[in-house]
C-alpha cells in the first residue's frame, strides 16, 4: 500500500509570499494528482502529473519519480489561496485491483492579507 | 465536454435513519467510478469502485453499500447511519486505461 505524506500540515503566511506543499510516496506510482480542497468542502482537480513540471496561472506543480517526490508552489499568493491542498496518488497495479487513489491529509493554508 | 454530478452539498440526518447520495456522469461511457470517504483529521479512503453496471467492489468493511443501477449512476447508501458515518463523501470516475481522474463537488454528511 502506498503511503502518503504532506508537509506542512497547516501553513499560515502573508499575502505574497512564495508557498511550497510537499508530499512524498512510498511506491511507484502511474500519476499524481494536487487538489484544492474549499472552505465549504467542494474540491477541484489543479494538477495531474506523471513526470516533470506543470504550470497554471500562478500555481506550479513538479515532480520527481526518482525521489518519489512532488511540489506545489504557489507564486504571489493571495487571501483567496486559502485552502486545503491535497496530494493525492495512483499507484501502479499490474494487476488491476481497487486502482483508486490514495490521498495525503492535506496541508491546510492560510493566506493574511 | 466530460462532467460530474454529486448530490446534494449538505445532509444533516439523524442516527438510524437511512442515507442514499447520488453521483451521475456526463459525457463518457463506460467510466470506472469510485467513492471516497473523509473523516474528521484524515485523509480521503477509497470506499467502493466499479468498473461497470451492478460492479461492486468494497475497499473496506462498513455501514454503507453502494450500487450502480446504470452506466453512469453510483449510489452509495446505508439503512440506518451511524454517528461514524458522518464526514465528507467524493465521487470520481476516469476512464478505464487513463490516469485522469475527474472529481464531484462532495457532500458533508452531519449525523446527528
Amino acid at each position: 500500500k502506498n503511503e502518503v505524506e504532506q508537509s506542512p500540515q497547516n501553513l499560515t503566511a502573508q499575502e505574497g509570499e512564495f508557498i511550497t506543499i510537499n508530499c512524498s510516496y512510498s511506491v511507484g506510482i502511474s500519476a499524481l494528482h494536487w487538489l484544492q480542497q474549499h472552505p465549504g468542502g467542494g474540491i477541484v482537480s489543479l494538477f495531474m502529473l506523471s513526470s516533470g513540471k506543470k504550470k497554471h496561472g500562478r500555481l506550479i506543480a513538479t515532480i520527481n519519480i526518482q525521489e518519489k517526490h512532488s511540489s506545489l508552489h504557489i507564486t504571489a499568493s493571495h487571501p483567496r489561496d486559502s485552502a486545503v491542498y491535497i496530494c493525492a496518488v495512483r499507484s501502479y497495479h499490474p494487476g488491476g485491483g481497487a486502482d483508486g487513489l490514495t490521498f495525503g491529509k492535506g496541508t491546510h493554508l492560510i493566506i493574511q492579507p | 465536454s466530460q462532467t460530474i454530478h454529486q448530490w446534494p452539498a449538505t445532509l444533516v440526518q439523524p442516527v438510524g435513519s437511512p442515507l442514499s447520495l447520488e453521483c451521475t456522469v456526463e459525457g463518457t461511457s463506460n467510466p470506472n467510478l469510485y467513492w471516497y470517504r473523509q473523516a474528521a483529521g484524515r485523509g480521503l479512503q477509497l470506499l467502493f469502485y466499479s468498473v461497470g453496471i451492478g460492479q461492486i467492489s468494497s475497499e473496506v468493511p462498513q455501514n454503507l453499500s453502494a450500487s450502480r443501477p446504470q452506466d453512469r449512476q453510483f449510489i452509495l447508501s446505508s439503512k440506518k447511519l451511524l454517528l461514524s458515518d458522518s464526514g465528507f463523501y467524493l465521487c470520481a470516475w476516469r476512464v478505464p486505461g487513463l490516469l485522469e481522474a475527474f472529481f464531484g463537488q462532495g457532500t458533508r454528511l452531519t449525523v446527528v
